[in-house]
C-alpha cells in the first residue's frame, strides 16, 4: 500500500543554517511527489512537485527513487520559512490513491 | 491564482443533526475534487474523491451513507455529515483540481470546523 513517511514531528534550526526535511514513500510504481506548506493561519498550498524540477522559496526536492526519498531541502533557512511542510504522493492517474506525510513543523529561530 | 472557498467557516451543530459543507472553485472549473478531515496535530486524511457529475470516490474506511458527497457542478461540490455525533467533530479541507490544467495541482479550501455538541 502506498505510505508516506516523514520522520520529524518538529525541527528546529536557526537562521542561515541549512535545513533538510526527510520524505519517504512506499509505492509500486511510479507515482507523483508533492511538497505542501502551510504558514500559521492559512491554507494549504503547494510548494513544489517533483516533475518540474524548480526551485521555490529557495527550497527544492529531488526524487531519489533508490531510496525512495523526496527531501525538501534549503541552503539558508529564513524565519520566515517557519511552517508545517507535508510530503505528498499521487499515483499516475492524478488523484489516485493521493496521500499525504503525516508532516514536519519547521521552526527557525532567530 | 486559482481559489477556492468553504462555507461555513465553522459550525457547530447538535448531535444527531446534519450538516452541509460547500466547496466552490471561484475562478476555474474543478472538474475534480477532494475532501479531507483533519484531526488536531494530525495529517490529512483523504475522505473522497468527486468527479463532476458522478459519484463520489470513498477512501476505504470512510462511510458513504455518512458522508454525503455532491458534485453536481464545475465549481461546487458538497459535503453533507449526516446525523452527526461528537466523534464526528473535526476540521474538514476540501480541495480542486483545475480541469483545464494539466498540472497536479491541487488549490485548497481554507476548511470547516466542525462542533458536534
Amino acid at each position: 500500500a502506498q505510505r508516506v513517511t516523514q520522520p520529524e514531528k518538529l525541527l528546529s534550526v536557526f537562521k542561515g543554517a541549512p535545513v533538510e526535511l526527510k520524505c519517504n514513500y512506499s509505492y509500486s510504481g511510479s507515482p507523483e511527489l508533492f511538497w505542501y506548506v502551510q504558514y500559521s493561519r492559512q491554507r494549504l498550498q503547494l510548494l513544489l512537485r517533483h516533475i518540474s524540477r524548480e526551485s521555490i522559496k529557495g527550497f527544492t526536492a529531488d526524487l531519489n527513487k533508490g531510496e525512495t526519498s523526496f527531501h525538501l531541502k534549503k541552503p539558508f533557512a529564513q524565519e520566515e520559512d517557519s511552517a508545517m511542510y507535508y510530503c505528498a504522493l499521487s499515483g499516475p492517474n492524478y488523484g489516485q490513491n493521493f496521500v499525504f506525510g503525516p508532516g514536519t513543523r519547521l521552526s527557525v529561530l532567530p | 491564482g486559482a481559489v477556492v472557498s468553504q462555507h461555513p467557516s465553522r459550525v457547530i451543530c447538535k448531535s444527531g443533526t446534519s450538516v452541509k459543507i460547500e466547496c466552490r472553485s471561484l475562478d476555474f472549473q474543478a472538474t475534480t475534487m477532494f475532501w479531507y478531515r483533519q484531526f488536531p496535530k494530525q495529517s490529512l486524511m483523504l475522505m473522497a474523491t468527486s468527479n463532476e457529475g458522478s459519484k463520489a470516490t470513498y477512501e476505504q474506511g470512510v462511510e458513504k451513507d455518512k458522508f454525503l458527497i455532491n458534485h453536481a457542478s464545475l465549481t461546487l461540490s458538497t459535503l453533507t455529515v449526516t446525523s452527526a455525533h461528537p466523534e464526528d467533530s473535526s476540521f474538514y479541507i476540501c480541495s480542486a483540481r483545475d480541469g483545464g490544467s494539466s498540472s497536479y495541482e491541487q488549490y485548497f479550501g481554507p476548511g470547516t470546523r466542525l462542533t458536534v455538541t
